[in-house]
């Protein structure tokens, strides 16, 4: 079975420059998480997806971030115009309903904004 | 504001040395509690978790957590380490309703010398 998958692994863009990141999560899973890691800090959660509602955007930095998740299957995050502050790995997770606790995280996508 | 807070940054031992690794949360409310692994250029996986009942919890790879509730923490144990267990450790906690939406500790890099 295969996990969760993103893309791209690495993306070095400049300041002002637009960036979308891309989740596929596991397949039946209907929960799928974003989470942001700033250099040196802790994971942070970032929103929650069950389906293709949004279940909570509490962690959502600012709106120059947009997550969608068309019909419930993957999902992108948008960052634009993208300021420096926003380098970071991002990484994106998800879980079946009623599996409690266990998420299954990708290997994140690490973004470079110079 | 909830938070995790995890002793050491950085721990080096040899191998078959004893680990245990510290994670304090601040939280008065119901948790429940994790710690998850990423190995070098792995994604985080799950080792161990806790919702209720004993709070001795064993997990994956001979790693045991114990969850000390008067103390709030959960510190995560295992008595002899091997090389393949560096990686980085998080201890993560989430609400007892919203099981998905982590509160990460800062992480702790393990290096085990051969």
């Amino acid at each position: 079975e295969a996990g969760v998958t993103q893309f791209p692994s690495h993306s070095v863009i400049e300041k002002g420059q637009t960036v979308t990141l891309r989740c596929d999560p596991i397949s039946g899973h209907d929960n799928l998480y974003w989470y942001r890691r700033v250099m040196g800090k802790e994971i942070k959660f970032l929103l929650h997806f069950v389906k293709e509602s949004k279940q909570d955007e509490s962690g959502m930095p600012n709106n120059r971030f947009l997550a969608e998740r068309t019909g419930g299957t993957y999902s992108t995050l948008k960052v634009q115009p993208a300021e420096l502050e926003d380098s970071g790995v991002y990484f994106c997770a998800s879980s079946q309903r009623g599996q409690a606790g266990e998420l299954f995280f990708g290997e994140g996508s690490r973004l470079t904004v110079l | 504001a909830q938070s995790v807070s995890q002793h050491n940054h950085h721990v080096i031992l040899s191998e078959a040395a004893s680990l245990e690794l510290g994670c304090n949360y601040s939280y008065g409310g119901t948790v429940n509690l994790f710690w998850y692994v990423q190995y070098p250029g792995q994604h985080l996986q799950l080792l161990l978790k806790y919702f209720s009942g004993d709070p001795l919890v064993k997990g994956i790879k001979g790693f045991e957590a114990e969850f000390i509730k008067s103390k709030f923490s959960f510190n995560l144990r295992k008595p002899s380490v091997q090389w393949s267990d560096t990686a980085e450790y998080f201890c993560a906690v989430s609400h007892s309703g919203n099981t998905g939406k982590l509160i990460f500790g800062q992480g702790t890099t393990l290096q085990v010398k051969p």
